[in-house]
């Protein structure tokens, strides 16, 4: 099974500044199939970032995803008061079996 | 446009059962497949398994191995998950998302979640 460690587990940060957040994969993740969820608080997640680094229907450009193999990155520049949320990343490399990382919580500082 | 509308909450005792319903619609249901992913309180996203609507292939996750039964209902666009001898650990949200294409993958739309507590 492929763990994923996600990194840090909170980020505080003041809107309009960067964040960037780490996925850390236990071995190498076939044809980088990893994703990107947000959540907020009382609802379901949402898809942001699929395949490493497409972004998904209606996700901002402010958002982007980089890496390959066994670390990945996901990127908001300039924070909006709406990012603030709990971000999963997910490996989908061995699929139909899912892991997901434990989360990062970017939170107002 | 794509929604997935999961039963209600439930509450049960230990050693129970629990079945929940998540009803597609906007799109072919039997063109992809349904993986189910809880997250108890406060805690992460853990999947449970998935579910072809194309052709009825399953994948378990394995901590719910023989504890688990997911089904679908091509006729009505919806798909199930049964948990068996629920444990007070098992109270969490329980969240349906459709997986595009035939072999699972990234989970694209969620339904809104069930919530399933489990207490004596």
């Amino acid at each position: 099974e492929i763990v994923l460690t996600q990194s840090p587990g909170t980020l505080s940060l003041s809107p309009g500044e960067w964040a960037t957040l780490s996925c850390r994969a236990s071995q190498t993740i076939r044809n980088n199939f990893v994703a990107w969820y947000q959540q907020k608080p009382g609802q379901a997640p949402r898809l942001l970032i699929d395949d490493a680094s497409n972004r998904a229907t209606g996700t901002p450009d402010r958002f982007s995803g980089s890496g390959s193999g066994t670390d990945f990155t996901l990127t908001i520049t300039r924070l909006e008061p709406e990012d603030f949320a709990v971000y999963y990343c997910q490996q989908y490399g061995t699929s139909p079996a899912l892991t997901f990382g434990g989360g990062t919580r970017v939170e107002i500082k | 446009q794509v929604q997935l509308v999961q039963s209600g909450a439930e509450v049960r005792k230990p050693g129970a059962s629990v079945k929940v319903s998540c009803k597609a619609s906007g799109y072919s249901f039997s063109g992809s497949g349904i993986s189910w992913v809880r997250q108890a309180p406060g805690q992460g996203l853990e999947w449970m398994g998935w579910i072809s609507a194309y052709n009825g292939n399953i994948k378990y996750g394995e901590n719910f191995q023989g504890r688990v039964t997911m089904t679908t209902d091509t006729s009505t666009s919806t798909a199930y998950m049964e948990l068996r001898s629920l444990r007070s650990d098992d109270t969490a949200m329980y969240y349906c998302a459709r997986c595009p294409g035939i072999s699972g993958g990234r989970a694209d739309y969620w339904g809104q979640g069930t919530l399933v507590t489990v207490s004596s």
